[in-house]
């Protein structure tokens, strides 16, 4: 089962920042909080992870709690083509299983004019 | 960066045969990649793990002889839905971490259309 919950959809308006929360609550030490998005039809894209420290990328940024039990996606300047669904993923850590990314629902964004 | 290929992109296929999907690492080695099925307006659902040199694992509920996989090596996995359904029409799309350590980007597939008429 998936280690996060997202909420089901969120709606953004564009050009304002989108934040899109998780929780994690279950989270091993070791284990990496990773996002991705979905466009329809299309392979899941990469979009940034991180354990413990705050990561940022020409994409977005990765806001993580202290207690690493939740954390935040934030893309800081919304466009209509960042409608997608949003996935946070805990990475399961270590071996030959560690890559295996278990999907929950994810979050539906709808950036809107 | 590192990129991962899957082709075909789209198939369609008469039910009773078997249909070969592949996953290419490109410009990286991957001891392992992943296979997700995908139904429409729902989420990846996990179905196997690969492994170069060694039978892969599958998740609960996936057949392995329905769903046969085969790492030949460490840029290439391939995907055969053997006597293939109706039911069977699915989005499916690989995944490959690059080999050591577990803070590695893991980049996906575009995907392989299967239709089963």
């Amino acid at each position: 089962d998936a280690k996060t919950t997202q909420p089901p959809s969120m709606d953004c308006a564009e050009g304002r920042a989108a934040n899109l929360p998780c929780n994690h609550s279950t989270i091993s030490g070791n284990e990496y909080v990773y996002w991705y998005r979905q466009i329809h039809s299309q392979g899941p894209q990469y979009i940034i992870h991180g354990l413990k420290n705050n990561e940022t990328n020409e994409m977005a940024s990765l806001i993580i709690t202290e207690d690493r039990k939740s954390s935040t996606l934030i893309l800081p300047h919304a466009t209509l083509r960042d409608t997608a669904v949003y996935y946070c993923i805990v990475r399961v850590a270590g071996g030959n299983q560690g890559g295996k990314l278990i999907f929950g629902q994810g979050t539906e964004l709808s950036v809107k004019p | 960066g590192a990129v991962v290929s899957q082709h075909p992109s789209w198939v369609i296929c008469k039910s009773g045969t078997s249909v070969k999907i592949e996953c290419r690492s490109l410009d990286f080695q991957a001891t392992t990649m992943f296979w997700y099925r995908q139904f429409p307006k729902q989420s990846l659902m996990l179905m196997a793990t690969s492994n170069e040199g060694s039978k892969a694992t599958y998740e609960q509920g996936v057949e392995k002889d329905k769903f046969l996989i085969n790492h030949a090596s460490l840029t290439l996995s391939t995907l055969t839905v053997t006597s293939a359904h109706p039911e069977d029409s699915s989005f499916y799309i690989c995944s490959a971490p690059p080999s050591g350590g577990s803070g590695n980007t893991i980049y996906f597939g575009e995907g392989s259309w299967l239709t089963v008429v």
